[in-house]
């Protein structure tokens, strides 16, 4: 069975400071997607960013960026110039190329301080 | 488009009562989920959809049951309440196309609820 890791379970950053969310995932599958999800208080979940296992380019969506290390199954998030509303809870989240459920990490709750 | 919404948004619930939660989405989505979310445990799937009329078991369905009469509504069901059962519920809905959008899961806002 798949699982996903997320070692930290809170993280803090300044604002305008650079942080990283760390992920791993186990799974013996060639192909796959792999997400970040954000929980803001409200509850909603909203999609950060996605990333193909078979692209070799890190997936980029603004002031977030992925490291994704296939062979060492690591799919980390890079938030730069942190901003308040960024603070929330980050999910790190996992399918298969079918149209298969998300399997999800426990999730990082991260604090932006001003 | 409202997207997907759940009903009810709060409720509370004693030991032993019954309950019915509804999903529903109006893009037309083939299949639909249900999660459960809880400190430190992340979302886990509970029951999943691929099509009205059929629905399978996630990591965590005991004490649940599901329907999908109508491809646009899927229903949670607690039969019993238990304390255990206390936790926030999300559905999420997602097309059945493989796309390069990765058939996205949208999700509802979710449901607290707490069994006393």
């Amino acid at each position: 069975a798949q699982t996903v890791t997320q070692s930290q379970p809170e993280m803090s950053v300044q604002e305008a400071e650079t942080v990283t969310l760390s992920c791993t995932y186990d799974t013996s599958e060639s192909d796959y997607y792999l997400f970040w999800y954000k929980q803001p208080p409200s509850r909603q979940m909203i999609l950060v960013i996605r990333q193909e296992a078979y692209k070799q380019q890190n997936a980029t969506e603004n002031r977030f960026s992925v490291n994704f290390q296939k062979a060492a199954k690591s799919f980390s998030l890079k938030i730069s110039d942190s901003q308040l509303g960024d603070a929330a809870m980050y999910f790190c989240a996992y399918r298969t190329s079918g149209n298969t459920p998300l399997v999800f990490g426990k999730g990082t709750r991260l604090s932006v301080i001003a | 488009n409202a997207g997907v919404t759940q009903t009810p948004k709060f409720r509370v619930l004693k030991t032993g009562q019954s309950m019915t939660l509804l999903c529903a989405q109006d893009m037309n989505h083939e299949y639909m989920y249900w999660y459960r979310q809880d400190p430190g445990m992340g979302l886990r799937l509970i029951h999943y959809s691929v099509g009205e009329g059929t629905t399978a078991k996630g990591e965590v369905p005991d004490g649940y049951n599901v329907s999908r009469l109508k491809k646009q509504n899927f229903l949670l069901g607690l039969e019993s309440a238990a304390p255990s059962q206390t936790s926030v519920y999300f559905c999420a809905s997602s097309s059945r196309l493989i796309s390069p959008v990765y058939n996205e899961q949208f999700f509802g806002p979710g449901t607290r609820l707490t069994v006393l």
